[in-house]
């Protein structure tokens, strides 16, 4: 399956600061997703990235897919609390297979 | 809402027993999902499924077999369970609409072999 490589595994942040996390492969992705699982929960879906160079914003939190449709990132401005938990990037295939990352997790120091 | 159910949120089994889990999504779905997530190695993928009686197995199937005779529900089966199966496991389904869509999650089970 189509392999993702997530950086960093782990990122403590102090509240109010910014971090990015990064979702890597070896090959062009058709696309990715998001999600995000907080502590003791499920996955959840955050968002979905097709086109290259495609950005995206929620909020605080700004997606980024690489021209090169190989890369991905998150970034997150002025951290809080409820940004707790681990992120996951997930490319799909034709038929919507989802694999996973090792995920970044995030703490959050107030 | 979406929902994705699991038949169990906690199990605890003993070493070479047959274990079933179950997930029901009502949506109506194409594809279907297990995974099981253990700390540091995010989720891996054990089955997919894109259809009814279809499936694909995912990057660790070794050990386990899956059942998918109704669109809506998914099982996953552990043929002699192991100690090393012990895991979180988690179910999720999505609409096939060709790429990428959406996944839901059911609130996975925690399974202990003894």
């Amino acid at each position: 399956g189509q392999q993702v490589m997530q950086i960093p595994q782990y990122q403590h942040v102090q509240e109010g600061e910014d971090f990015t996390t990064y979702c890597n492969s070896s090959t062009t992705l058709s696309n990715i997703q998001w999600y995000k699982q907080r502590p003791g929960g499920h996955p959840v879906f955050l968002i979905q990235l097709v086109k290259s160079g495609e950005v995206k914003k929620q909020k605080r939190l700004t997606f980024q897919f690489g021209e090169a449709k190989k890369n991905s990132s998150l970034h997150i401005t002025a951290t809080q609390t409820t940004d707790v938990g681990t992120y996951f990037c997930a490319p799909t295939d034709s038929w919507g297979k989802l694999q996973f990352g090792a995920g970044t997790q995030v703490v959050v120091t107030p | 809402d979406v929902k994705v159910t699991q038949s169990s949120r906690y199990l605890v089994k003993r070493t070479g027993e047959k274990v079933f889990l179950e997930c029901v999504q009502d949506m109506d779905h194409e594809n279907m999902f297990w995974y099981r997530q253990d700390p540091g190695l995010g989720l891996r993928l054990i089955y997919f499924s894109y259809d009814v009686k279809m499936k694909e197995k995912g990057d660790i199937p070794e050990g386990y077999s899956v059942s998918r005779e109704k669109k809506e529900r998914f099982s996953l089966i552990l043929e002699s369970a192991s100690t090393n199966q012990t895991s979180m496991y988690l179910c999720a389904s999505s609409f096939s609409q060709g790429m990428g869509t959406e996944a839901f999650f059911g609130q996975g089970t925690r399974l202990t072999v003894v």
